[in-house]
């Protein structure tokens, strides 16, 4: 099956800092790429969908200064967390849309922890 | 919003087939029915979809009732490695809308049991 990867697995940062998260489609091209956020015992919230060279689409209530994507290429996406504060504390899923057989494969997740 | 319902946890024993139901009694047409599964701390994984007919692979069947406003996800002989939250999702087959992103609901917990 298709492979997605992110960078880092677990993240700790400080209050006030930028955090970058790295998505990629290993074997696979992505035209779409999907951001999830997911808090403890919640489900998995759509942040964004991205598309390769066009500007993300985020879902209402999501800051786009605060989080953002960018899609440069079509194995890769990064989520850049700016100005981190102790609430955006949470588990980042991406997931890589496959267009031939229209499927989403999912990251491992990234673990932001911010003190 | 989700537009499933599926029941908050279940237990199943070791060996046994865990039956997990699904309602989705407001599908249009050309939504497809799938199936993602997360363990703990892990991104989710797919496991199977379906439009009408009953699918069945190398890790589980599903079973859509004809008026297709529920399914039943089989795990034929759960093991201790299937405990995991499981989400059943219906989407259209493409990235062209909204209505083509997995919006996961709360999902079932299920626990295989020794």
């Amino acid at each position: 099956g298709a492979v997605v990867s992110q960078h880092p697995s677990r993240v700790i940062c400080k209050s006030g800092t930028s955090v970058k998260i790295e998505c990629r489609s290993l074997d696979f091209q992505a035209t779409t790429m999907f951001w999830y956020r997911q808090f403890p015992k919640k489900s998995l919230m759509l942040m964004a969908t991205s598309n390769e060279g066009s500007k993300a689409t985020y879902e209402q209530g999501v800051e786009k200064d605060k989080f953002l994507i960018n899609h440069a290429s079509l194995t890769l996406s990064t989520l850049t967390v700016t100005s981190a504060h102790p609430e955006d504390s949470s588990f980042y899923i991406c997931s890589a849309g496959d267009h031939i057989r229209w499927e989403q494969y999912f990251g491992p997740g990234t673990r932001l922890t911010v003190t | 919003d989700a537009k499933t319902t599926q029941p908050t946890s279940m237990d199943c024993a070791e060996g046994r087939a865990a039956n997990l139901p699904c309602n989705h009694s407001t599908i249009s047409g050309n939504e497809y029915v799938y199936w993602y599964r997360q363990i703990h701390s892990q991104g989710p994984q797919y496991i199977i979809h379906g439009l009408k007919n009953n699918e069945t692979n190398e890790m589980a069947s599903l079973i859509i009732t004809e008026d297709r406003k529920s399914s039943t996800l089989i795990l034929p002989h759960a093991t201790l490695r299937d405990t995991a939250v499981y989400y059943c999702i219906v989407r259209l087959r493409n990235y062209g809308g909204s209505q083509g992103n997995l919006i996961f609901g709360k999902g079932t917990k299920l626990s295989v049991k020794p």
